[in-house]
């Protein structure tokens, strides 16, 4: 079984600040680990995923997550926030031969001026 | 033009009529998924499809039905709409390899009055 938690249904930042978005599963075999983003009146699109090898990945507009095998978390960052990341951000699982991902309930942020 | 389209995009209903969402995609993906959209809830799958003679439901199929046309083309079916279906809709697709992404459409926003 497979599942997923996102920390903070609402994640609230100043321009400049950096983003910290939590993401835990829960998985009983090695997982294949995905961040999405969905812009207002749109589709979610890949912002990363980790399926093997460097633990520490880098995605599109800056953003990078970190495998943590012991802590089971692969939280997503941004060192600075702009205000076109605000956005509604949803983490999501595949975990063996499961070809059918779990996501997480999102986490909206808010990037205040 | 984009990978994967959805029609229509907004659709008002009255309860009790069926409706149809329809979902195509040029990426050459065997592998469509239907998923609904609430706030809090995240995504939720209502059926996948692994090719046009697979279909499978997903965590909350009743009040739904689907058809996989032709490769490229997966329909969403509500037989009787209500109320509680009012949601945005997601289309996705996926290749066969587990570790890859899904793309999804822009989505439907369905009322049903």
């Amino acid at each position: 079984a497979q599942s997923v938690t996102q920390l903070g249904s609402h994640v609230s930042v100043s321009e400049g600040a950096l983003v910290l978005l939590r993401c835990n599963y829960s998985s009983s075999v090695p997982p294949y680990l995905f961040w999405y983003v969905q812009y207002p009146n749109q589709g979610l699109q890949l912002l990363l995923k980790y399926t093997t090898g460097a633990t520490l990945v880098k995605g599109i507009n800056g953003f990078e997550a970190e495998f943590k095998k012991s802590e089971t978390s692969f939280h997503l960052t941004k060192p600075s926030a702009h205000m076109s990341d605000a956005a509604e951000y949803f983490c999501a699982v595949r975990a063996g031969g499961s070809y059918i991902p779990t996501f997480g309930r999102g986490t909206s942020l808010i990037v205040h001026p | 033009d984009a990978d994967v389209t959805q029609t229509p995009r907004n659709r008002i209903t009255k309860t009790g009529k069926r409706i149809m969402l329809e979902c195509s995609q040029t990426k050459g993906h065997d592998r469509m998924y239907w998923y609904r959209q609430d706030p809090g809830l995240g995504l939720r799958l209502i059926y996948y499809s692994f090719d046009v003679k697979d279909i499978n439901k997903g965590e909350i199929s009743d009040g739904y039905s689907v058809s996989r046309q032709a490769q490229a083309k997966f329909s969403l079916s509500l037989e009787s709409a209500i109320p509680n279906q009012t949601a945005l809709y997601f289309c996705a697709t996926s290749d066969y390899r587990v570790y890859n992404e899904q793309f999804f459409g822009p989505g439907t926003r369905l009322t049903v009055l």
